[in-house]
Parts: C-alpha cells; sequence; structure tokens
C-alpha cells in the first residue's frame, strides 16, 4: 500500500513569489491536513479537507490556502512568500480523521 | 481550546536504559492523544494512538504509553532503549468529531541514545 506522497520534496523560490505544494493520500483516505514545521514554532496546524470541502482551519494568514479534489488529492498554496515562510510542509492522511493520521516525508521550502 | 507539553525538550539514555518520555495534555473534550517519531529529513511515523478504548497502549517498536486522566498524562515508555531509537518524539492532541480533527502538537522531545 502505498504512503501519502508529497511532490516535491525541496523547494527554493524568492520572496513575493507564489508556491504550490502537492499531496497524495493513501488510496482510500478521504481526509487531509496541511502542517507547518519550523524550528521556532514547532508544528502547527495549517487546514484539513474532508471530501472536497474545508473542515478545520488553522491561525495561518489568508496567504496560505488549499484545496482537495475528488480523488482526495490535495494542493496548498502559498502566495505573496515571506522569508518566515520558510519551513518544512508536512501532509496527512486519515481514512475518516481523528484516528491517526498517516505523514508524508514532506516538502522543504527555503524562501530567500 | 487543547495543548500539550512536553516535559524535557532533550532526553539522554544510555543503551539498554528505561526511555521515559513524558507528555501533559489539556483538553475541553474527551481527548484522542497520539505518539509520533521524526527521524533526520523525514515525516512523522505514528508510534501510537489512545482513542479511549484501554488506557495501556502497545505501539510499535517496543513503545507503549499509560492514558491517566487524573494526572492528563500520556508518557512514552520502552523498557530498553536500542542506538536505532535516537530520534525526536512528538506528543498530540486532537479531539473526537469532525470540527475537532486537527491534531495539536508539542514542543518535542529529542532522544539520544548512548553506546
Amino acid at each position: 500500500k502505498a504512503g501519502v506522497t508529497q511532490t516535491p520534496r525541496y523547494l527554493i523560490k524568492t520572496r513575493g513569489q507564489q508556491v504550490t505544494l502537492s499531496c497524495s493520500p493513501i488510496s482510500g483516505h478521504r481526509s487531509v491536513s496541511w502542517y507547518q514545521q519550523t524550528p521556532g514554532q514547532g508544528l502547527q496546524f495549517l487546514f484539513e479537507y474532508f471530501s472536497e470541502t474545508q473542515r478545520n482551519k488553522g491561525n495561518f494568514p489568508g496567504r496560505f490556502s488549499g484545496r482537495q479534489f475528488s480523488n482526495s488529492r490535495s494542493e496548498m498554496n502559498v502566495s505573496t512568500l515571506e522569508l518566515g515562510d520558510s519551513a518544512l510542509y508536512l501532509c496527512a492522511s486519515s481514512p475518516h480523521g481523528g484516528n491517526g493520521y498517516t505523514f508524508g516525508s514532506g516538502t522543504r521550502l527555503t524562501v530567500v | 481550546a487543547q495543548s500539550v507539553t512536553q516535559l524535557g525538550s532533550h532526553v539522554s539514555v544510555s543503551e539498554g536504559a528505561l526511555v521515559l518520555l513524558r507528555c501533559n495534555y489539556s483538553s475541553s473534550v474527551p481527548p484522542y492523544l497520539f505518539w509520533y517519531v521524526q527521524y533526520p529529513n523525514q515525516g512523522l511515523q505514528l508510534l501510537l494512538k489512545y482513542t479511549s478504548a484501554a488506557t495501556l497502549v502497545k505501539g510499535i517498536n517496543g513503545f507503549e504509553a499509560e492514558f491517566k486522566k487524573s494526572e492528563t498524562s500520556f508518557h512514552l515508555t520502552k523498557p530498553s532503549a536500542h542506538m536505532s531509537d535516537a530520534a525526536e518524539y512528538f506528543c498530540a492532541v486532537s479531539g473526537s468529531g469532525g470540527s475537532n480533527y486537527k491534531l495539536t502538537f508539542g514542543k518535542g522531545t529529542l532522544l539520544t541514545v548512548n553506546p
């Protein structure tokens, strides 16, 4: 059974640009969540999607957005990148949410 | 609101010694509790979870944790540490029900295993 796949693994972007990260969940999983991990703030919840609807949202500015497609694949977008957006972005999937999430290996975003 | 406190950002043990990583939580709803492990440059791997069934939870790689409601604790233990256990460990809490399905993590505990 394939795990959670995140692409790309590494990204370097310039301040002011925008970026799109992709996540393919485990087959059959309908809940996809996104987390940001930084040395200073630790692991912080961005948002969760279930059956193409955003079900939960963390305390991040509107520059951070996401969506989920009918096949449960998810993308997150960050517009007008800032240096502080440099982080490891982790995607996690679950059959329904709540009973434990399986995480991908993450996308390491560096903003210069 | 939910929160997690992990006591000790860095724990160092000798190979073969007991591993004890502490986690206390705060939750306004019945919690689900998790321990995850992260190796360098990797994502998070689920070690074990408590979802209101047995209070003593056994996980992978010989780890276990006990849910103690009266102490709001969910400490992670392993009787005998291996070199391969060296990693960062995260305790997390979530609520039950769709609107509560988000993980709140502790700051993490870096486990070092000395030969």
